[in-house]
């Protein structure tokens, strides 16, 4: 099976503007959940999607957002881009929802610098 | 805040030692899993041991859980160049459904 894709893989954005970032799950997997990793808050829960209901919220603005559609696959959308959004964006899949119940597998990584 | 806090924050080895990373967390949990991230890719699941689980193995790893003590450790023995990488445990509370990483636990083995 192939794994979780993300694309892009690398992305440069200038403050205030808005990026959108595309996550292919494993197929079959129905959960994707989002997570950002940055050198000062480590990684950090975004949110997660099952069947395309958001299921799961982390502690971020209402600048991020996410959606899922019918095969899964899902987009997270960050608007009105700060220097601080710059980080590596990293989406995982699993089979069931509850992110924390489940092995979730990731992909790669979109890496957003925001100048 | 994170949940879960690794120690050593960083470690150096030499190929064919074993390397031991431990996890302390501050709330009651269903599971815990780890796993390791090779220079800002993606993670890759290492392995999960749920709260009535006190050890578990997966080839050259064994993980251990102390739910009294809130911690848990991973054990990579005979380790190799490649096992150099980021290794985070991340822990899901039991009122959450979400996973909630650690700070991470560098290793760097050497040949």
């Amino acid at each position: 099976k192939a794994g979780v894709t993300q694309t892009p893989r690398y992305l440069i954005k200038t403050r205030g503007q808005q990026v959108t970032l595309s996550c292919s799950p494993i197929s079959g997997h129905r959960s994707v959940s989002w997570y950002q990793q940055t050198p000062g808050q480590g990684l950090q829960f975004l949110f997660e999607y099952f069947s395309e209901t958001q299921r799961n919220k982390g502690n971020f603005p209402g600048r991020f957002s996410g959606r899922q559609f019918s095969n899964s696959r899902s987009e997270m959308n960050v608007s009105t881009l700060e220097l601080g959004d710059s980080a590596l964006y990293l989406c995982a899949s699993s089979t069931q929802w509850g992110a924390a119940t489940d092995t979730q597998y990731f992909g790669p990584g979109t890496r957003l610098t925001v100048l | 805040s994170q949940q879960g806090e690794e120690d050593p924050q960083a470690l150096s080895i030499q190929e064919g030692e074993n390397a031991t990373m431990n996890c302390s967390y501050k709330t009651s949990i269903n599971n815990l899993q780890w796993y390791r991230q090779n220079s800002g890719r993606g993670l890759v699941h290492l392995i999960l041991i749920r709260s009535n689980e006190r050890e578990k193995h997966s080839g050259r790893l064994r993980v251990t859980l102390d739910t009294s003590k809130k911690s848990s450790s991973l054990l990579i023995t005979a380790s190799r160049a490649a096992d150099t990488a980021s290794y985070f445990c991340a822990t899901a509370p039991h009122n959450t459904d979400k996973l909630i990483f650690g700070t991470g636990t560098r290793l760097q083995v050497f040949p």
